[in-house]
């Protein structure tokens, strides 16, 4: 089975600058995790999607941050304008169920200069 | 919120030998405790896991130990081999709780190096 995709591996913006990740995940998958790690520290969760619906964002940092999954299927994270605090790793995880195993993408590494 | 604390950050054993990571969490609602390898370049993979009605799980080398009085895990590789060299996470969650939402909270990572 394919695992979870995220496009583009790489980018590299200004500061000001608008960038806007994808993720697909694991077909059937209803539940779409978005984290993101700041170097050196933690991986932190970003929000939760079930379907097409956003079941928890608490952990978006702050209005620049939007996350969209139309249609139930992929997800994309828009982050405008980007600062340089926002540079990190991007992860998008999905599960079948709730409480199941997540299974991560490669990330998204995210540059602001 | 639920707080996942890692440690050591860094730990370097010889090939053959035995490496212990330890985790403490502050949420006893907690009851999914997962662990993540991650190697240069690649993403996280689950190695194994452990839920709360169980105190310990082994599969092949990798065995994981759950104290919920302490509120503490541990991940025990033995033979170790240059190959398990990565960064190793550990995460704490309560998503089996009615209503609960499933995040997984992470520690900040520990990175094993197995010198051969």
């Amino acid at each position: 089975e394919a695992g979870v995709t995220q496009f583009p591996s790489h980018s590299v913006i200004e500061k000001g600058q608008t960038v806007t990740l994808r993720c697909d995940p694991i077909s059937g998958h209803d539940n779409l995790y978005w984290y993101r790690r700041v170097m050196g520290k933690e991986i932190k969760f970003l929000l939760h999607f079930v379907k097409e619906s956003k079941q928890d964002e608490s952990g978006m940092p702050n209005n620049r941050f939007l996350a969209e999954r139309t249609g139930g299927t992929y997800s994309t994270l828009k982050v405008q304008p980007a600062e340089l605090e926002d540079s990190g790793v991007y992860f998008c995880a999905s599960s079948q169920e709730p409480a199941d195993t997540q299974y991560f993408g490669p990330g998204t590494r995210l540059t602001v200069l | 919120g639920e707080n996942v604390e890692q440690h050591p950050s860094t730990l370097s054993v010889q090939e053959g030998d035995s490496a212990v990571i330890k985790c403490t969490y502050s949420d006893s609602a907690s009851n999914y405790f997962p662990w993540y390898k991650q190697e240069l370049g690649k993403r996280p993979q689950l190695i194994i896991d452990i839920r709360s009605n169980v105190g310990e799980k082994k599969d092949q080398r990798i065995a994981v130990t759950l104290n919920k009085t302490a509120k503490h895990f541990s991940l025990h590789i033995t033979e170790t081999q240059p190959e398990d060299s990565a960064v190793y996470f550990c995460a704490a969650s309560i998503g089996r709780a009615a209503g609960a939402n499933s995040k997984l909270t992470f520690g900040k990572g520990i990175t094993l190096s197995v010198r051969p």
